[in-house]
């Protein structure tokens, strides 16, 4: 596609509740970020995917946390018995080469989630 | 333990004047520096870069200039126009993922 896509915009669920959040990243990019974003802070590095590989977890704040990218190009991002605190902005990125120093990502709009 | 640091929140400026956004960070293995920014409802859009070989790199009205020994950088916008306001984050890059800083506001009065 054009851009990086995420879906949906908004969400607000109950605590406990489970969510999926999508992202579709540039067709012709290789690698994917996922990034949460509290109000008044930058984005923190969540995970990322090399294709379908997903070589860095070490962001994903617990266990109820887990991305998935099983063919290599839209990624989902599923929060398990969410809590209040996991409301924030999540961000995806994609980048053109495999994951390095010098990519320049390209962010998609976010989907603000709120946690009730 | 913050990596990088953005100590102004937020920064009014002139139309015309030069605009200076500052970056701190600690980490040294940081060996490249990103700028992003980031308008309103959208996701941040990548500005402009450096390498760490380098301490200056200059692209139209943007300039960034990194001062390793200091671990400092800074964005030079001149001149400022009001298009420019928007939240500016800074992100090193190493061995490691973007680290971003909580990002300064920038507002351009006309």
């Amino acid at each position: 596609g054009a851009g990086v896509s995420q879906s949906p915009r908004y969400k607000v669920t109950k605590r406990g509740q489970d969510v999926t959040l999508r992202c579709d990243p540039i067709s012709s990019h290789a690698t994917l970020y996922w990034y949460q974003q509290a109000l008044g802070q930058g984005p923190e590095f969540l995970t990322y995917f090399n294709y379908e590989a997903q070589p860095d977890k070490s962001g994903l704040p617990s266990d109820r946390f887990s991305a998935e990218r099983p063919e290599g190009s839209i990624s989902t991002l599923t929060i398990q018995r969410t809590e209040q605190r996991d409301s924030a902005m999540y961000r995806c990125a994609s980048s053109q080469r495999l994951a390095g120093a010098y990519n320049e990502q390209f962010f998609g709009p976010g989907t603000r989630l709120t946690v009730l | 333990d913050q990596q990088v640091k953005q100590n102004s929140p937020s920064l009014s400026v002139q139309e015309g004047r030069i605009s200076i956004l500052n970056c701190d960070y600690t980490n040294s293995m940081f060996d490249y520096f990103l700028w992003y920014k980031k308008y309103p409802a959208e996701g941040p859009t990548f500005l402009i870069s450096i390498s760490s070989i380098k301490d200056k790199n200059e692209d139209g009205r943007f300039t960034v200039f990194l001062n390793k020994s200091a671990k400092h950088l800074s964005l030079h916008i001149v001149p400022s126009q009001p298009g420019d306001s928007a939240v500016y984050f800074c992100a090193p890059a190493g061995n490691t993922p973007l680290v971003f800083g909580k990002g300064t506001r920038l507002s351009v009065i006309a």
